[in-house]
């Protein structure tokens, strides 16, 4: 079967690092997402990993290995807005997104 | 230009009830996908069609939803005798070829609450 997992719930101080980790198992793969989404609201792409390796975007990082079916999404110097859920969602052979149930962040001053 | 639109926001139907949503997707996009989202349970596709051509990939909830797309740049998703678990955010996305390598651009979804 199709399996995204990542953690549940997540809390982090204003100013720190975080780190949110998903490991996938899909029938294919094309690309591995990441997705930000606040209470209400769509989500909002975040970024996209195909090829092993670190993609860095300002205060957020992502970073995939395929041959560990894993990722992470790093954000540096949290900030309050900062605070939703997390998204991954895995390409699978028919290009449909599989997605995990997410992570809620929350971060505290 | 305008992104993804959907109608209502909010839905409130009475159990048994057939319930239609609506999607305006980006112009010009070919691939356009139908996801129900719940809480704690992530999101799941329902169905998604590229061009004039159906596809339900889910296979599931079987029978009672569907979705037509009578422009293409508009789809409708039906469901036939509402449940209470069919309560949910409904997400249209639509993509440009749906391709791989292609990011879906999500609309705001529609909040349903079946009684």
């Amino acid at each position: 079967g199709q399996n995204i997992d990542q953690p549940t719930e997540m809390t982090a101080t204003e100013g720190a690092i975080v780190q949110i980790n998903c490991t996938y198992q899909t029938s294919g793969f094309n690309g591995l997402f990441w997705y930000q989404q606040h209470a209400g609201e769509a989500p909002t792409f975040l970024s996209y990993n195909v090829l092993d390796g670190l993609e860095e975007k300002g205060r957020f990082s992502s970073f995939l290995s395929r041959s560990k079916g894993y990722s992470y999404l790093l954000l540096k110097e949290l900030q309050m807005k900062d605070s939703a859920s997390y998204l991954c969602a895995v390409g699978d052979s028919n290009y449909q997104l599989i997605w995990g149930a997410g992570t809620k962040l929350i971060i505290k001053p | 230009g305008a992104g993804v639109s959907q109608s209502p926001r909010y839905k409130v139907a009475k159990r048994g009830r057939d319930v239609a949503l609506r999607c305006d997707s980006i112009s010009g996009h070919v691939t356009l996908y139908w996801y129900r989202q719940t809480l704690g349970q992530g999101s799941e596709v329902l169905t998604y069609s590229q061009s004039d051509a159906q596809r339900d990939k889910s296979g599931r909830p079987s029978g009672r939803f569907s979705a037509e797309r009578p422009e293409r740049s508009v789809s409708t998703l039906k469901i036939q005798r509402t449940e209470q678990g069919d309560s949910a955010v409904y997400l249209c996305a639509s993509s440009l070829r749906g391709a791989r390598q292609e990011t879906q651009y999500f609309g705001p979804g529609t909040r349903l609450l079946v009684l």
